[in-house]
């Protein structure tokens, strides 16, 4: 099971470019999540999604967009790249926002906005 | 409102010392609480949970944690600390569906 594969790993973008995180999971979980971490102040939740063609807004959601067209998929975009979205982002699932198994998490991808 | 408080943002303690991280939570009903580690330039993974039943949970590399309600705490330890035990540690808290993150603490493991 390779569980949650996020791409890229590093990426380092123009202010005002755009692009899109990729997020995928094999291991049939409804909910999918987008955190952004920064120094000192822990894990951000973004965006999550409670199944395909259903998203909603965390607790930091200016400036990104999500979509979930499958079960598997959830892209993260960016669209106006500024620096103060220099951060290290990881997507997680689960199978239901309480599971007691607790969340999958990615690896991460480390954006730099210069 | 801060639903999860871990106290103290960087931890030292020497090779074979007790490992202490404290962790708060405010929450209006019994939550499921998470501790998660995390190594440099990794993802986080699950160190041990709380969801219901013994307050005393064991995790992963002879952690554990203790579920307090009457201090709203979920404290982590470990009773002799190793190098590898360097990490940065995050509490973590289920409310209204959502897993809530403390801001970490950084634990220092000195020789």
């Amino acid at each position: 099971n390779a569980g949650v594969t996020q791409t890229p790993k590093f990426r380092i973008l123009k202010i005002g470019q755009s692009m899109t995180l990729q997020c995928t999971q094999d291991m049939n979980h409804n909910y999918m999540y987008w955190y952004r971490q920064d120094p000192g102040m822990g894990l951000k939740l973004i965006y999550y999604s409670v199944g395909a063609g259903i998203t909603d807004k965390g607790e930091v959601p200016n400036g990104y967009n999500v979509s979930r067209s499958t079960t598997e998929d959830f892209p993260l975009r960016l669209e106006l790249a500024a620096p103060s979205q220099t951060s290290v982002y990881f997507c997680a699932s689960s199978y239901w926002p309480g599971d007691e198994l607790g969340y999958t998490f990615g690896s991460g991808t480390r954006l730099t906005v210069v | 409102a801060q639903s999860v408080t871990q106290l103290g943002s960087h931890v030292s303690v020497s090779e074979g010392a007790l490992v202490l991280l404290r962790c708060n939570y405010s929450s209006s009903v019994p939550p499921y609480l998470f501790w998660y580690v995390q190594y440099p330039n990794q993802g986080l993974q699950l160190l041990l949970k709380y969801t219901t039943g013994a307050t005393l949970v064991k995790g992963i590399n002879g952690f554990e944690a203790e579920f307090k309600k009457s201090e709203t705490s979920f404290h982590l330890t470990k009773p002799s600390a190793h190098m590898s035990d360097a990490a940065e540690y995050f509490c973590a808290v289920i409310i209204t569906n959502k897993l809530i993150f403390g801001t970490g603490t950084l634990l220092a493991v000195q020789p």
